[in-house]
């Protein structure tokens, strides 16, 4: 079983409101990734953790909170968010291997944002 | 630090007609290769990878693909599409020294026309 649920699909939210988009994955996997896409455009790396520590924060505006509960869940809080920052929240998670590059990336479908 | 070029934004096609999507990378180390499949409204989904020993992948759908070291390639094929293949396609690169991060290339949109 290959599979990474996100939830939920769609989110409507104004420049003031706090809402939490939920990711999780049941394959054991000790790696957990959050990506922004926007239309016609490859996925941009934002947080990741290893081992439930955030190891790579790709200088994601604060705006944007990750947090990872546990080796299964990754959650993605906004807060005051922008117009710009509307796009597709994808979740991802691996194995981790830390140096080795040969990690496979299984990505769940995303959450459509969009900020009003 | 690794690119990816994917040398078409787009691919139109008829059904049944063989299609080749191209990824050409750079990257001083060592690559592993991936190819991504984003139907629309939908997340990526893992079509085939290249870690080591054989060349010619084969993945899921039909779909293969050729790693070509000198000519630092990685090219997809299917040798019939149909309809449903209509997406846009991913190439990724991740180095051995860099982990779990992803490049990825601009992608290739594949139309397949009736």
């Amino acid at each position: 079983d290959t599979e990474v649920t996100q939830t939920p699909k769609h989110l409507v939210m104004g420049m003031t409101n706090k809402k939490s988009l939920k990711c999780e994955q049941h394959m054991g996997h000790r790696a957990m990734y959050w990506y922004k896409q926007k239309a016609k455009k490859p996925p941009e790396l934002m947080f990741v953790y290893s081992y439930e520590k955030l190891s790579i924060n790709e200088s994601v505006p604060s705006r944007f909170s990750p947090e990872c509960p546990n080796s299964s869940l990754l959650n993605l809080h906004l807060h005051a968010l922008q117009p710009e920052d509307s796009a597709l929240y994808l979740c991802a998670s691996s194995q981790w291997a830390e140096t080795s590059g040969t990690d496979t990336q299984y990505f769940g479908p995303g959450t459509r944002l969009t900020v009003l | 630090a690794q690119s990816v070029t994917q040398l078409d934004s787009q691919v139109p096609v008829f059904e049944e007609a063989p299609v080749e999507l191209r990824c050409n990378y750079s990257s001083s180390v060592s690559v592993y290769l991936f190819w991504y499949v984003q139907y629309p409204n939908q997340g990526l989904q893992l079509l085939l990878k290249y870690l080591s020993g054989s060349t010619l992948v084969k993945g899921i759908n039909g779909f293969e693909a050729e790693f070509n070291k000198s000519q630092t390639s990685f090219h997809l094929r299917k040798p019939s599409v149909h309809i449903s293949d209509t997406a846009e396609y991913f190439c990724a690169v991740s180095e051995e020294t860099s982990g779990s991060r992803l490049t990825f290339g601009e992608g290739t949109q594949l139309t397949v026309n009736p």
